[in-house]
């Protein structure tokens, strides 16, 4: 079985520039979840979908971040514009259903450097 | 909000000795908790978890522990091997709010 797939792996980019990130979740899983993971820290959940439906945004910095998963699938994460605590590495992860029992499946993420 | 703690940054241990992660949380809605471990270069994976029903539960060499009462949790890893060396994350959640709250993580280190 596949795994959660990102893309790219890492990125550099200067501040006030605009980044996307991209997931494709394991196939059949109704749930997805961008976390960000900034060094010495835990992941910290940003938004998750329930199929193409936002379930909790709460902690999204929606001034910046924005995110969408079109039919219910791939997710595109983006920053715009980026700024130097950004720098981090975003996970993708995806889960059968919206049950905190439903194993949370982890992509390998994509590590962001603002400069 | 630090609302799972995981104190100890690092553990090292001799191969074959057991491991004791630890884990603390303040906030008292929080009934479900996992363990998950983390290579470099690659995602956290699920290892273990823990309803707040019960004080422990066992898989194979791994064994997750849960004091309600001292908002406390463990993690047991008995006998220690070199592979496990990783940092693992604690998390919690809560059956009615899908939101989990990870630690910052602790590194062990298994030594041959």
């Amino acid at each position: 079985e596949a795994g959660v797939a990102q893309s790219p792996r890492y990125k550099i980019i200067e501040k006030r520039q605009s980044v996307a990130f991209w997931c494709n979740p394991i196939s059949g899983h109704a749930t997805l979840y961008w976390y960000q993971q900034i060094l010495g820290q835990g992941p910290k959940l940003l938004i998750q979908f329930q199929n193409n439906g936002v379930v909790d945004d709460s902690q999204l910095p929606k001034d910046r971040f924005s995110a969408e998963r079109l039919k219910g699938v791939d997710s595109t994460l983006k920053i715009q514009p980026a700024k130097l605590e950004d720098s981090a590495v975003y996970l993708c992860a995806s889960s059968l259903a919206h049950r905190p029992t439903d194993t949370q499946y982890f992509g390998p993420g994509t590590r962001l450097t603002v400069l | 909000d630090q609302q799972v703690k995981q104190n100890s940054p690092s553990l090292s241990v001799q191969e074959g000795r057991i491991s004791i992660l630890n884990c603390d949380y303040t906030n008292s809605m929080f009934d479900y908790f996992l363990w998950y471990k983390k290579y470099p270069a690659e995602g956290p994976t699920f290892l273990i978890s823990i309803s707040s029903i019960k004080d422990k539960n066992e898989d194979g060499r791994f064994t997750v522990f849960l004091n309600k009462s001292a908002k406390h949790l463990s993690l047991h890893i008995v006998p220690s091997q070199p592979g496990d060396s990783a940092v693992y994350f604690c998390a919690a959640s809560n059956y009615n709010n899908n939101d989990m709250r990870f630690g910052a993580g602790t590194r062990l280190t298994v030594k041959p």
